[in-house]
């Protein structure tokens, strides 16, 4: 069964700085990898979709990064805001469903 | 599209009544998911289904709890009798496909309080 985990459960960062959020997954046969942001109270907003024969996606400040051999995905978000306070949270496609880590928790202090 | 319409946006129940949660996924999904969060847990798959049909509910966790799909429009979560450790929020996801080039999306959730 795939199992995904992301490191750390919670980040906390003054604004400006870049950061790395990591997702790892145990099985390398994966269709894709999903990022999500989910704000307090809310639903899951998709943020970037690497299928499994790319290596990164972009999309504003926002890169995400994936190595299937290794089982790795980082989403790097670059000079961060206290807008991009949320949890994070990171789903592969796999076999016949998706599986989800169990989020990161980010604070961006102003 | 408007996206995925989950309804009602919060619950709130006595133990022992039926909650019934109503999903409408995107237009043309053939996937549609539906999940529970909660803080302990995360989130955790409880049945989904692929052309109207149950595929896997192996993480539906009781009888109590039952799913239906009756047209591509539609589809309902039924919980029978509600319990308070049933209290969380409940996720509807569709998708095209699993495979490639297609992922999630996600509905705005249903918040059940079970009292």
């Amino acid at each position: 069964k795939q199992e995904v985990t992301q490191i750390p459960a919670a980040l906390s960062v003054p604004e400006g700085e870049n950061l790395v959020l990591n997702c790892s997954f145990t099985d390398s046969a994966i269709y894709n990898l999903q990022w999500f942001r989910q704000d307090p109270g809310k639903g899951l907003t998709s943020l970037l979709l690497i299928q499994s024969s790319q290596r990164e996606q972009t999309s504003g400040r926002l890169n995400a990064s994936l190595d299937k051999s290794s089982g790795r995905s980082t989403l790097y978000i670059a000079a961060s805001q206290p807008g991009d306070s949320a949890t994070y949270l990171c789903a592969v496609s796999a076999g016949n469903q998706f599986y989800f880590g169990t989020g990161t928790s980010l604070t961006v202090i102003p | 599209d408007a996206g995925v319409i989950q309804s009602p946006r919060h619950e709130v129940t006595e133990m022992g009544q039926e909650v019934t949660l109503r999903c409408k996924p995107i237009s043309g999904h053939d996937y549609l998911f539906w999940y529970r969060q909660t803080m302990m847990r995360g989130l955790e798959l409880l049945i989904y289904f692929n052309n109207n049909v149950p595929i896997d509910d192996s993480g539906m966790p009781e009888d109590r709890f039952s799913a239906k799909m009756p047209n591509a429009s539609f589809s309902t979560l039924k919980i029978q009798p509600s319990e308070p450790r049933d209290s969380a929020v409940y996720f509807c996801a569709s998708s095209p496909r699993l495979s490639t080039n297609y992922g999630y999306t996600f509905g705005s959730g249903t918040r059940l309080t079970v009292v």
